[in-house]
């Protein structure tokens, strides 16, 4: 079965620098979702990539599928305690469900 | 409008009880999802179902776990003699259509379930 790997599991961050979360799958990816949760709520959604090389943005935060490399990451500019949360990374597996990777738990410090 | 709600928020009940959590997915989503948050264990899937479709159950980790979706919408997960492994956020999502191709799945805000 597909599993997704995210690195690193924690990041602690000074507001205003720029970092990036890795996610990266144990088979081909077709589609992969962004998503940030926050403790005791639920998962926001943030972006989905379909195709490889293809790229998206919202606000601050940046987000690439590199196919050849199973391999997805998220990048955001300029961080803001706003940003502070869990990103998850999902893909779909074999037609079914989402599977998620165990998380990335960021913290900004001002 | 309105995004996927579930109930209860919070759920503390005594092992061997059984528990039912309810989900409300978005008006005219097609597709609805269950999921399972544990420490440690990370995101699991449950169950998923599509339209009227039969649901696909391969993630109930047991036959304790059922699941039913009424009319096309509101959704009931039901854990019978629960267990204290039991214990995570059960969420529930939705999207406006099935997995080929993918849609965006929203997520409501999950039922912490505590089996003390």
């Amino acid at each position: 079965s597909q599993e997704l790997e995210q690195s690193p599991q924690s990041l602690i961050v000074q507001e205003g620098k720029n970092l990036t979360i890795n996610c990266t799958s144990s088979k081909t990816l077709y589609g992969l979702y962004w998503y940030k949760q926050k403790y005791g709520e639920g998962l926001i959604f943030l972006m989905m990539l379909q195709k490889g090389g293809e790229e998206k943005s919202h606000e601050k935060i940046t987000a690439k599928l590199d196919e050849k490399k199973q391999q997805s990451s998220l990048h955001i500019t300029a961080s803001q305690p706003s940003h502070a949360g869990i990103y998850l990374c999902g893909a779909n597996q074999a037609g079914t469900a989402l599977i998620f990777g165990k998380g990335t738990t960021l913290s900004v410090s001002s | 409008g309105a995004g996927v709600s579930q109930s209860p928020s919070n759920k503390v009940t005594e092992k061997g009880k059984d528990v039912e959590l309810r989900c409300d997915p978005i008006s005219g989503h097609t597709a609805l999802y269950w999921y399972r948050q544990s420490l440690g264990q990370g995101l699991e899937f449950l169950i998923y179902f599509q339209g009227n479709s039969a649901p696909d159950k391969s993630g109930l980790p047991s036959d304790r776990f059922s699941a039913e979706r009424t009319g096309g919408s509101v959704s009931t997960l039901t854990i019978q003699r629960t267990q204290q492994e039991d214990s995570a956020v059960y969420l529930c999502a939705s999207s406006l259509g099935g997995l080929a191709p993918p849609y965006e799945q929203y997520f409501g805000p999950g039922t912490r379930l505590t089996v003390t």
